[in-house]
């Protein structure tokens, strides 16, 4: 089974453009997650969506960053205009639909650099 | 909010050493707790879970315990080897299923030979 996919896996920026990521989940996953990560801490959710509609966006920065899933399967995040301190690693997560807890099951990431 | 507290790193053991990464939690309701793993240029894998107290999730020799009258789920290994050297990450989410995983900062593993 093939895993979670993102593209690209590098990106460096300067300050004030703007960048977009790309996310396949697992075939089948209903449930798709954006995280990001900055150096030193752990995953923070950004939107989390249920097949194309947004259940949790409260923590997504709505004045630079949006997101998308249309047809609810691959997804888009965006950030313009990039700041210096969106440098971090972006994470997509998709994880099974009802019935008991499923595991979320991560991308590599894709690691951003904004100068 | 919820959240999740685990110990400063770097923790920095030799072969064969006894591990503990300590970890509590703050949560309204009644959370999955979890750990996950980053290995050094990989992504996040889920390494155990438990979903209700007392219950003990275990994998690779990895042990956690739910302790709800500590709110704690503290990561244990009885004998380190040089391939656990990584990033650790204790997690939770609440008990609807779906809900998006609130980490701790991570606590990175360097084990030498």
């Amino acid at each position: 089974e093939a895993g979670v996919a993102q593209s690209p896996r590098y990106k460096i920026i300067e300050k004030r453009q703007s960048v977009a990521f790309w996310c396949n989940p697992i075939s089948g996953h209903a449930t798709l997650y954006w995280y990001q990560q900055i150096l030193g801490q752990g995953p923070k959710l950004l939107i989390q969506f249920q097949n194309n509609g947004v259940v949790d966006d409260s923590q997504l920065p709505k004045d630079r960053f949006s997101a998308e899933r249309l047809k609810g399967v691959d997804s888009t995040l965006k950030i313009q205009p990039a700041k210096l301190e969106d440098s971090a690693v972006y994470l997509c997560a998709s994880r099974l639909t009802g019935g008991s807890y499923n595991e979320q099951f991560f991308g590599p990431g894709t690691r951003l650099t904004v100068l | 909010g919820d959240s999740v507290t685990q110990m400063e790193g770097p923790v920095t053991l030799s072969e064969e050493a006894f591990l503990t990464i300590n970890c509590t939690y703050t949560a309204t309701g009644y959370p999955s707790l979890f750990w996950y793993v980053q290995y050094p240029g990989e992504g996040l894998q889920l390494l155990l879970k438990a979903t209700k107290a007392d219950d003990k999730g275990s994998n690779k020799g990895f042990e956690a315990t739910y302790r709800k009258e500590t709110t704690s789920f503290h990561l244990e290994k009885g004998s380190v080897q040089v391939s656990d050297s990584a990033v650790y990450f204790c997690a939770l989410t609440d008990n609807q299923a779906g809900t998006a995983l609130i980490f701790g900062k991570g606590t990175t593993l360097s084990v030498s030979s």
